[in-house]
Parts: structure tokens; C-alpha cells; sequence
């Protein structure tokens, strides 16, 4: 069974801390990596996406991908009471494109 | 950026009654849709993905004839829950993939289906 897995929280951070979000995935084929925010009741909004071993900044966000050890994260700085939600990690279904598996999420509170 | 329109937004209705949910691509055509279903506190599953023209595929544990998939043109894609029971109670989420992206998936806003 393929899965990605993340810790469900709730993680709580202070106003202007460092949040950071991890996640494993099984499948060793996977190419494509994304990190997805949702608020309740809401559909998910494309955060960050990630594609070769590193980091890849954009804005407050870095994400980090490790392949030999199937591990994804995504740091948020200088995080801010809107960053809470819950974000969702996604891995591609081994090359299948738009095909992907989601972890079950980890809820982010930032206290103001 | 790549924009998909989903409605409605939220629907109550009695158990055994059908319900049907649209999903378009404003802005571009989509040869490939995909249905997702969001328990609470769960994560999204995939249920379907959908091909303009030719027959869903469906993921394990979902029944075709319950929830059918037509996507007739380019743009649209319909899931039909048949004969709904209060555990189809669910978010439902469409998708589909810009062609001019890499695998980047937009989500529809979502079906809040609640069945009484």
C-alpha cells in the first residue's frame, strides 16, 4: 500500500517562530512532491511543490526533499495567525500525473 | 492561473435521492478530471479520475454505479451520487491539471453533500 505520513498535530507555534511540517512516503518511485493548505470547510490551495533532492524557497516557505530517505518537509518563517490550517502533504502516484495521495494533514495554530 | 469552477458549494438532501455535482475548467481543457472525497478530519481520497470521452476509472472500494462520472466535453466533468445514504455524507472535491503546468493540480471549491 502506497502512503504518505504525517504527523496530525496540532502543531502550535508562536507569532513569528519557525513551523515546521514533515512528512514520509513509501513509494520510492514517487518523482513529484507538494504541499497543499486547507482551511475547514475549504478545498486545498497549492502551497509549494518540489521535485529534485534540496531545498526550494518561495517567500516564507522552504521546502525540503530527501528521496533516499522519502522524506519531505515544509518550513514556514516567520509564521503568522492566517498560516493556521491544516497542510497537506501530496506525493504523485509513481508518474501518473495529477494522480496523487495525500497524508491525512497537520493542523498548524500560530498564537498570536 | 488555472481556474476550476465547482457548484454547488452545498447540498442537503433525503436518503435515496440522486445528486449531481459540476465541475468545470474556466480557462483551459482539461482531458483529465479527478474526484476526490474528504471525510472529517481524514484526508483527501481519491475516488475517480475522470477522461474526457471514455469511462472513469475508479479507485478500489468505489462502486461505479453509485457515483457516476461523465465528462463529456473538455471542460466538464459531472459526479451523480445515486440513491444517496447518509454515509455519502462527505466532501466532495474536484480536480484537474493545467496541461501548461507541471502536475500541478487545481481544486475545485468543494460539495459539502450532507445527506439526511
Amino acid at each position: 500500500q502506497k502512503e504518505v505520513e504525517q504527523n496530525s498535530g496540532p502543531l502550535s507555534v508562536p507569532e513569528g517562530a519557525i513551523a515546521s511540517l514533515n512528512c514520509t512516503y513509501s513509494d520510492r518511485g514517487s518523482q513529484s512532491f507538494f504541499w497543499y493548505r486547507q482551511y475547514s470547510g475549504k478545498s486545498p490551495e497549492l502551497i509549494m511543490s518540489i521535485y529534485s533532492n534540496g531545498d526550494k524557497e518561495d517567500g516564507r516557505f522552504t521546502a525540503q526533499l530527501n528521496k533516499a530517505s522519502q522524506y519531505v518537509s515544509l518550513l514556514i518563517r516567520d509564521s503568522q495567525p492566517s498560516d493556521s490550517a491544516t497542510y497537506l502533504c501530496a506525493v504523485n502516484r509513481g508518474g501518473s500525473q495529477g494522480n496523487l495521495i495525500f497524508g491525512k494533514g497537520t493542523k498548524l495554530s500560530v498564537k498570536p | 492561473g488555472a481556474v476550476v469552477s465547482q457548484h454547488p458549494s452545498w447540498v442537503i438532501c433525503k436518503s435515496g435521492t440522486s445528486v449531481k455535482i459540476e465541475c468545470r475548467s474556466l480557462d483551459f481543457q482539461a482531458t483529465t478530471m479527478f474526484w476526490y472525497r474528504q471525510f472529517p478530519k481524514q484526508s483527501l481520497m481519491l475516488m475517480a479520475t475522470s477522461n474526457e470521452g471514455s469511462k472513469a476509472t475508479y479507485e478500489q472500494g468505489v462502486e461505479k454505479d453509485k457515483f457516476l462520472i461523465n465528462h463529456a466535453s473538455l471542460t466538464l466533468s459531472t459526479l451523480t451520487v445515486t440513491s444517496a445514504h447518509p454515509e455519502d455524507s462527505s466532501f466532495y472535491i474536484c480536480s484537474a491539471t493545467n496541461p501548461r503546468g507541471r502536475e500541478k493540480l487545481f481544486f475545485g471549491s468543494g460539495t459539502q453533500l450532507s445527506v439526511l
